[in-house]
Formats: C-alpha cells, structure tokens, sequence
C-alpha cells in the first residue's frame, strides 16, 4: 500500500530556532494535513491544505506555524521561533478526495525543543 | 465542537483474549466516528469507520465496533486477541458538516501478553 513519508523522524532544536518539517504524501491525493500530539495528551488537529491553500486551521496554528508544499511532491510545515511547549510527535496526513473518509499518515517526525 | 473521551490509557491482555477498548464522544452534530491503530514506529491505519448504516462496523484484523448513539459511545472489540494486536488505539470523531478536521481521543494503549 502506498505510504506518507514523513523526514527526519527525530528532530531536536534550541528554542527560538526555525524548523521544517517534510512531508511526502501519496502521489495522487489532493488534501493534506498535519497533526500533532503531545507526550501524554491527544492527537491534536493543526492544519488542513487543499488547492495550493490553507482550508481550515485550529487555533494552535498561530502565526508561528505556516505551511507549504513547494513542489509537486512535497508538504511542509515551519516553525518560524520554537518554543518549549512545540515539543511533540508531528503527523502528516493526506487523502485523495474530501468524500473519502480514509486519512493516511505517515509515521511522524518527534520534535524537541530544547 | 466534538470530543472524544478514552476512558482506559492502557489496556493489558493475555493473548486469545476478548477486549473492549471504549470510545465515548460528545457533538451538537451528526458525526462520524473512527478507530484508527499506530503500530510501534508507524503512522496511525485506520482500522474502521461508521458513517451511517448499520451500527455495527467491521474493520480490518478482526476487530468490530459498535455505534451507541444513545449512549454517544463507539466501543472498540475484538473476541480474540493477538500478540500482533499491541498498539496504540484512538478514536476519532468528526461532525458531518461544518469543520472536516478529525478530533481525536487520547489513545488508549493495548497490551496483549503471552
């Protein structure tokens, strides 16, 4: 079965640092997503992108948070000044089309903020 | 607004085993509900859905779950476990209008021993 790739899986940064985190979805989906969830706590809804733009975010994604996908293939998310509390499991997640119910994700990438 | 409510954070099991994982939600709206599995290192599979229809829903592995719109709970089961069956389990809801993004549980983790 087709997989999101997700790179680096572990990522470690001094606060206040910028870092992107890189998603590959699966080639022939339209809709992406990134998750995240803190040790301990749920999996928490970030962003969703479709068209070339931002379709709905969560009130996480502040103006620290932005994402983009600069090419065909690619999906990233940046954070602009890192913070403690960025610390967490970050999960990319695609699907073909907005009826179809079936997110694939990709396995994360573990940021921690130092 | 949704939300999601897994009760048990962890779940220990002897092999052959039935278990119940429980899932309860809360919506102003319809809402569709999901179990999604993250296996050690991967990214979450879903592993079933109920969007209308029959109440009971039968997923991928073996496991079944069951809509209790009375109740607003989804419970998660399977007869007989394996020791394959360890993971990471959440159940996720989303409201059939309106915000298209997934909430989703805590997680509840199943241990299946030996």
């Amino acid at each position: 079965e087709p997989e999101v790739t997700q790179t680096p899986s572990h990522q470690v940064t001094q606060m206040g640092q910028e870092v992107i985190l890189r998603c590959v979805p699966i080639s022939n989906h339209l809709y992406f997503y990134w998750y995240r969830q803190i040790l301990g706590q749920k999996v928490e809804f970030l962003v969703s992108f479709y068209n070339n733009e931002i379709s709905e975010k969560s009130e996480i994604f502040d103006d620290q948070f932005s994402v983009e996908r600069p090419d065909g293939s690619n999906f990233t998310l940046k954070i602009r000044s890192t913070k403690l509390e960025d610390s967490a499991m970050y999960f990319c997640a695609s699907k073909d089309r907005l009826a179809n119910e079936k997110l694939f994700f990709g396995s994360g990438t573990q940021l921690s903020v130092l | 607004a949704q939300s999601v409510t897994q009760l048990d954070s962890q779940v220990p099991v002897f092999e052959e085993a039935p278990v119940e994982l429980r899932c309860n939600y809360s919506s102003s709206v319809s809402v569709y509900l999901f179990w999604y599995v993250q296996y050690p290192n991967q990214g979450l599979q879903l592993l079933l859905k109920y969007l209308s229809g029959s109440t009971l829903v039968k997923g991928i592995n073996g496991f079944e779950a069951e809509f209790n719109k009375s109740q607003t709970s989804f419970h998660l089961r399977k007869p007989s476990v394996h020791i394959s069956d360890t993971a990471e389990y959440f159940c996720a809801v989303k409201g059939d209008t309106g915000r298209r993004a997934l909430t989703f549980g805590s997680g509840t983790r199943l241990q299946v021993q030996p």
